[in-house]
Parts: structure tokens; C-alpha cells; sequence
């Protein structure tokens, strides 16, 4: 069965705290990639990546870093935490070819910076 | 720019029928994706169209003309369990998905 897993549920960090979220798939998959969801907003592509050590960035990548070192982990780094990165996070993979992929979403992270 | 729309809520009684719309305007099209996501959890894949016309699967279908930038989901014989929000994206020119941002279904005993 494909799997998602995230390091965390919930986070509460502070104002200008280096965060770090990690992402685990265990179906082989090439892709990765980091969303956020905010209310009444579409999920927003922060990072992706199509390769071990690739990656490229989204729609909404200031503020963010990503590292991807094994093909099953991709992590999202928030340099320094500020009140408006207070969001959903969501990881995803997909497998092979970028088109088409339907892509299998982790549980989310809620991330609260104060 | 890129636009995905779908309405914010809709409300159907159980054991009805409901049409959940989605419009776009994209640069490029690789594909209409449509995902259930329910109350904190993570969305999960319903179907994909690139063609246009009517994919059925089991209670769910879901059409797409391209000419219109349209799409629909339909939902029969609905049960509580698909109260979730239905989320509607997009794949452009470079094969990235652009994200409606979804629509709340409410199911009404």
C-alpha cells in the first residue's frame, strides 16, 4: 500500500526558529513535492523535486529551502519561522514521468509559528 | 495568469445526485485531476481526465470539455461519508499542477 509519511502533525515554533520537515515515501517514487493549503486558497507548490539531490522551485518558494539526499526523503527547511508561514504543509510523490502522475499526498503538517 | 474555479460549498441530501463544477483557464493542458479530501486529512486521488467526454468509476464520474476550460464531478447515490472538500487541478504546459481551491460538500441526512 503507498505511503506518505511526515515527521509531525502538529508544530508550534517560534518567531525566527530554523524548522525543519521531513517527508518519507516508501513506493519508489522519482518525484517529490511540498505544498501548503491555506483556507480558500488551492494547495500552492512551494518546492519540487524530480531526482535525488534535484530540486526546483514552485510558485511560492522565498523563505523555504529544500534538501533531497535519498530518493525517499525530502525535507522542507524554513530558514527563519515567521507568523505567515503559519499554513498547512503537505508532501506528496508521484512515480516516473512528471505528466500524468497522479501524485499521493502525506497527512499534512499544521504549523504554527507565534 | 492561471485561474482554477470551483464553487466554495454545496449542500446535497443523502442519496441524491450532486454536480460539483470546475473552470480553468491555464496556459497549456496536460490533464484534469479531481481529489476528495476529507476534515484533516490528506487529499487522495479520484480521477483523471485529458480527453474529452465522461470517465465513470463506480459512484463517480467526472467529465472534461476542453474547448470550455470545463470540468464536472458527479457524486450519485451519496452517502455521509463523502462529506469532503473536492479539489480540482490542473495540469499545464509544464506538467504542473495548478490547484483550484476546492469545494466543501455538505451531506444532509
Amino acid at each position: 500500500d503507498v505511503k506518505v509519511t511526515q515527521s509531525s502533525r502538529y508544530l508550534v515554533k517560534r518567531t525566527g526558529e530554523k524548522v525543519f520537515l521531513e517527508c518519507v515515501q516508501d513506493m519508489d517514487h522519482e518525484n517529490m513535492f511540498w505544498y501548503r493549503q491555506d483556507p480558500g486558497l488551492g494547495l500552492r507548490l512551494i518546492y519540487f523535486s524530480y531526482d535525488v539531490k534535484m530540486k526546483e522551485k514552485g510558485d511560492i518558494p522565498e523563505g523555504y529551502s529544500v534538501s533531497r539526499e535519498k530518493k525517499e526523503r525530502f525535507s522542507l527547511i524554513l530558514e527563519s519561522a515567521s507568523t505567515n508561514q503559519t499554513s498547512m504543509y503537505l508532501c506528496a510523490s508521484s512515480l516516473g514521468d512528471r505528466d500524468l502522475a497522479e501524485q499521493y499526498f502525506g497527512p499534512g503538517t499544521r504549523l504554527t509559528v507565534t | 495568469g492561471q485561474n482554477i474555479d470551483q464553487p466554495t460549498e454545496m449542500t446535497a441530501t443523502e442519496g441524491a445526485i450532486v454536480q460539483i463544477n470546475c473552470t480553468y483557464q491555464t496556459s497549456g493542458f496536460n490533464g484534469l485531476f479531481w481529489y476528495q479530501q476529507h476534515a484533516g486529512e490528506a487529499p487522495t486521488f479520484l480521477s483523471y481526465n485529458v480527453l474529452d467526454g465522461l470517465e465513470e468509476k463506480g459512484r463517480f464520474s467526472s467529465f472534461l470539455s476542453r474547448s470550455k476550460g470545463y470540468s464536472y464531478l458527479l457524486l450519485k447515490e451519496l452517502q455521509m461519508k463523502d462529506s469532503a472538500s473536492y479539489l480540482c487541478a490542473v495540469s499545464d504546459s509544464n506538467y504542473q499542477l495548478i490547484w483550484g481551491a476546492g469545494t466543501k460538500l455538505i451531506i444532509k441526512p
